[in-house]
């Protein structure tokens, strides 16, 4: 079955650029997703397509897909990012979602 | 603005069957252009993609390997919504229970979540 795999934690401190990779096989050839969670909340999407932002998501956030890695990258990150990020791709009719990154902002 | 909006018991016994609903509001379940998901997430198994259905001319399902030979999402055309059951539940399968609207290939929006527990 596929799998995608992200670091569990990632750290940056206020103002910095965090950047959270997520890898698969081809997943280049694939759309990538990436969701945000805080706790107690449902999952919100801030990247789609690769590289899209939905109304309402800040700049800041942003998105590439090439070869084996998908990146979200989070440029100015604010304390208010802090949160749990999951990338996530079709394959085959099947949704797979990556393992999550814990995002601290310090 | 689409929203979901869930239903269900929250405590299920082992082996009995696990019934969630998920209401739709600004969409229609059957859309051409979206797919209408059941998503779990628990500590052990993260977030895991149980299945979905949707209407192109007929209605297709899509279910996950994992719990293909337990699961069944049904729309219902008639309350503008859809219903996931799992059968012979373990308490492997207590997770917090998402329906999420599937449109340009992003889940978005998601309801609000029902955690599900299986003891007895």
């Amino acid at each position: 079955s596929y799998e995608l795999t992200q670091p569990p934690s990632v750290s940056v401190s206020p103002g910095q650029t965090a950047s959270i990779t997520c890898s698969g096989d081809k997943l280049g050839n694939k759309f990538a997703c990436w969701y945000q969670q805080k706790p107690g909340q449902s999952p919100v999407v801030v990247i789609y397509q690769d590289s899209k932002r939905p109304s309402g998501i800040p700049e800041r956030f942003s998105g590439s897909n090439s070869g084996n890695t998908a990146t979200l990258t989070i440029s100015g990150t604010q304390a208010m990012d802090e949160a749990d990020y999951y990338c996530q791709a079709w394959d085959s009719s099947t949704a797979v979602f990556g393992g999550g990154t814990k995002l601290t902002v310090l | 603005q689409v929203q979901l909006q869930q239903s269900g018991p929250g405590l299920v016994k082992p082996s009995q069957t696990l019934s969630l609903t998920c209401a739709i509001s600004g969409d229609s379940v059957s859309s051409n252009s979206a797919a209408w998901n059941w998503i779990r997430q628990s500590p052990s198994r993260g977030l895991e993609w149980l299945g979905r259905t949707y209407y192109r001319s007929k209605w297709y399902n899509d279910y996950a390997v994992s719990v293909k030979s337990r699961i069944t999402i049904t729309p219902d055309t008639s309350k503008n919504q859809f219903s996931l059951q799992l059968n012979s539940v373990t308490p492997e399968d207590t997770a917090v229970y998402y329906c999420a609207r599937d449109g340009e290939v992003r889940f978005d929006p998601w309801g609000q979540g029902t955690l599900v527990t299986v003891s007895s």
